[in-house]
């Protein structure tokens, strides 16, 4: 079965730290895999996709890298601040096919 | 350029009934996906359309079906209402082939929150 997991589900962080958050999934062989960031009781807001070619893409003070050999992606937060806080979401597509896999998230808070 | 929205915002119905929801997509996106995302839970994958036609399904029941129509607009349906089916109802929409080019980055909007009692 093709499963996103997401760990920690939770992250609290002092503001100005840097972290760094974590996707794994259970086949090596995806299609593209993409990062997104959830505000409370909102829609999602697309941050970085990483085709399957790739092995990382950067916007700002966010970097996401993927190893696929080992299942793994991680999303790269410098320089936290207060507004970085919301719920991460991984989303994986294992195939060309419509759907994505999303892990459950991890909410971050950064504290001032 | 015009970011995917979705109508209404919220909805409250009851057991049994039905609903609609609808969703336009992205200024130049041909493709459009459902998604349902429970309280504290990722987003699960219900169908996608692609030139009005579904090209695409999750693991949910015949009662949630959808349209495509020639403007790329898109309604989800769900018939006889569960309080299961409480949750936030998530669509995406994206550029070129479903299953074709590689840079098929989706973009959401906003979400229906349907409360079903």
């Amino acid at each position: 079965k093709q499963e996103v997991t997401q760990i920690p589900a939770a992250l609290s962080v002092p503001e100005g730290e840097n972290l760094v958050l974590n996707c794994s999934f259970t086949d090596s062989a995806i299609y593209n895999l993409q990062w997104f960031r959830q505000d409370p009781g909102k829609g999602l807001t697309s941050l970085l996709l990483i085709q399957s070619s790739q092995r990382e893409q950067t916007s700002g003070r966010l970097n996401a890298s993927l190893d696929k050999s080992s299942g793994r992606s991680t999303l790269y937060i410098a320089a936290s601040q207060p507004g970085d806080s919301a719920t991460y979401l991984c989303a994986v597509k294992f195939t060309n096919a419509g759907k994505s896999t999303f892990g459950d998230g991890t909410t971050l808070t950064v504290k001032p | 350029e015009t970011g995917v929205t979705q109508s209404p915002t919220h909805l409250i119905k009851t057991r049994g009934q039905q609903v609609t929801l609808r969703c336009s997509s992205q200024s130049g996106h041909n493709t459009v996906s459902w998604y349902q995302q429970a309280l504290g839970q990722g987003p699960q994958f219900i169908f996608q359309y692609y030139r009005e036609e579904e090209n695409g399904r999750g693991n949910f029941p015949p009662r949630f079906s959808g349209l495509q129509f020639p403007n790329y607009s898109s309604e989800l349906n769900v018939n006889a209402l569960e309080l299961d089916d409480s949750a936030l109802y998530l669509c995406a929409s994206k550029t070129g082939l479903a299953g074709g080019s590689s840079y098929n980055e989706q973009f959401f909007g906003p979400g229906t929150r349907l409360t079903v009692l």
